[in-house]
């Protein structure tokens, strides 16, 4: 059973496009996350959720909408697209606010 | 400011030797202390974690990391490296009280030379 999961693993889109993505974890956790890794490998946080409640909104385009149906899901959802959003994105969730975080395999967004 | 430093961007070792990854933090109190690997094309593993009390502790894939409150320092080691520890390695550090948010190192990506 995977614990934290992403779909799609790749997404290839034109820009100005609109795109999800989904995560969902079977941990029973009550915080998720959405983590970006740009091209240098480096991982930036863009929004945590705690029992479907936003508690962290990093400085991120309006054009990337999180949306969380329950605690066990967190979309990400991104409006006309650029190419500057081509990344890597990565939901996590964890027990607790601040403790150790359970990734998924990441999607790799390319905008062309 | 809160941060936290990976000072070696690329590592290259033999296959057997020693290794260790250097993490350091700027806070004023001790933050939550975590060590990420990130294998080509794969997400995050959790190797180890510190939050208190004895200050080595034991990750997997035997892996150990030594927080010293004197140098805001909390490196990884392995006695022997072998081929396949080749990855990207994060250092991840929560600033409790700063919305405990988990803040990422840049990355050390470690080659193991056969």
């Amino acid at each position: 059973d995977t614990a934290v999961s992403q779909t799609p693993k790749y997404l290839v889109t034109q820009m100005g496009n609109d795109k999800s993505i989904k995560c969902e974890q079977n941990l029973g956790h009550d915080t998720m996350y959405w983590y970006k890794q740009d091209s240098k490998k480096f991982l930036k946080i863009m929004f945590s959720y705690n029992n479907k409640e936003l508690i962290i909104n990093e400085t991120v385009p309006n054009r990337f909408s999180p949306k969380s149906p329950d605690k066990a899901h967190l979309n990400l959802h991104i409006n006309s697209l650029e190419l500057g959003d081509s990344a890597v994105y990565f939901c996590a969730s964890s027990q607790d606010y601040g403790a150790e975080a359970f990734f998924g395999q990441g999607t790799r967004l390319t905008v062309v | 400011a809160q941060s936290v430093t990976q000072p070696d961007i690329h590592i290259t070792v033999s296959e057997g030797a020693s290794l260790e990854l250097r993490c350091n933090y700027s806070y004023g109190a001790t933050p939550y202390l975590f060590w990420y690997v990130q294998s080509p094309g794969q997400g995050l593993q959790l190797l180890l974690k510190y939050f208190s009390g004895d200050t080595l502790v034991q990750g997997i894939k035997g892996f150990e990391a030594e927080f010293k409150r004197s140098q805001s320092s909390f490196n990884l080691r392995k006695p022997s490296v072998h081929w396949s520890d080749a990855a990207e390695y994060f250092c991840a550090v929560v600033f409790t009280g700063g919305g405990n948010k988990l803040t990422f190192g840049t990355g050390t990506q470690l080659k193991v030379e056969l």
